[in-house]
């Protein structure tokens, strides 16, 4: 089985910072990468697929980077509605654990 | 605009069968594989298992026992059992709809979700 490290598992960033979580997989994994935003009590939202292509109305602040095992995920202007938890996520049962991003 | 609808029981006894039904509306049934994931009160997500529009599935190897996905391409829904659950059951439970269904070298749509079902509390208590 493929399994995803997530780090940091939480942080506290400013509006406007740069945020920059990381995922590594533990076999190479290509580009098949996801990252997905999940509010509290909703379902997970798409937001970046095969590691660095924007889902369809998601804003052009958040991106994606990497191949093989490392992969970034990357906000580049924190805003208040991006708190959340953020997941990346490989094929079947490959969830990383999450990384909690507040505001501070 | 593509919705999922998904329904049933919320509170089961141990050693019940969990049984929950997702209803797709809009958009094709075909050409997509069908997921169901859950996740436990503040924990991560987990993926059960899936299926396509023709009946194929895939499990979680660690639930595979008790899981079977089913499909029902008459009504565009697709169904999740769970038999003889205990507490680690206890979790809300997805599902969802993958972006494609094949797989390139450069491309895998399959396994990233792009539709969710709202999401159904299934709570495990005696």
């Amino acid at each position: 089985d493929i399994q995803m490290t997530q780090s940091p598992s939480s942080l506290s960033a400013s509006v406007g910072d740069r945020v920059t979580i990381t995922c590594q997989a533990s076999q190479v994994i290509s580009s098949f990468l996801n990252w997905y935003q999940q509010k509290p009590g909703k379902a997970p939202n798409l937001l970046i697929y095969d590691a660095s292509n924007l889902e369809t109305g998601v804003p052009s602040r958040f991106s994606g980077s990497g191949s093989g095992t490392d992969f970034t995920f990357t906000i580049s202007s924190l805003q208040p509605e991006d708190i959340a938890t953020y997941y990346c996520q490989h094929y079947d049962n490959s969830f990383g654990p999450g990384t909690k991003v507040d505001i501070k | 605009q593509v919705q999922l609808q998904q329904w049933g029981a919320g509170l089961l006894k141990p050693s019940e069968t969990l049984s929950l039904t997702c209803a797709v509306y809009g958009g094709s049934f075909s050409g997509y594989y069908w997921s169901w994931i859950r996740q436990p009160p503040e924990k991560g997500l987990e993926w059960l298992g899936e299926i396509n529009h023709r009946g194929s599935t895939t499990y979680n190897p660690s639930l595979k026992s008790r899981v079977t996905i089913s499909v029902d391409t008459s009504k565009n829904q697709f169904s999740l059992k769970v038999t003889s659950v205990t507490a680690a059951d206890t979790a809300v439970y997805y599902c969802a709809r993958s972006r494609g269904m094949y797989c390139s070298t450069t491309t895998c749509p399959r396994i990233a979700y792009n539709y969710w079902g709202q999401g159904t509390l299934v709570t495990v208590s005696s």
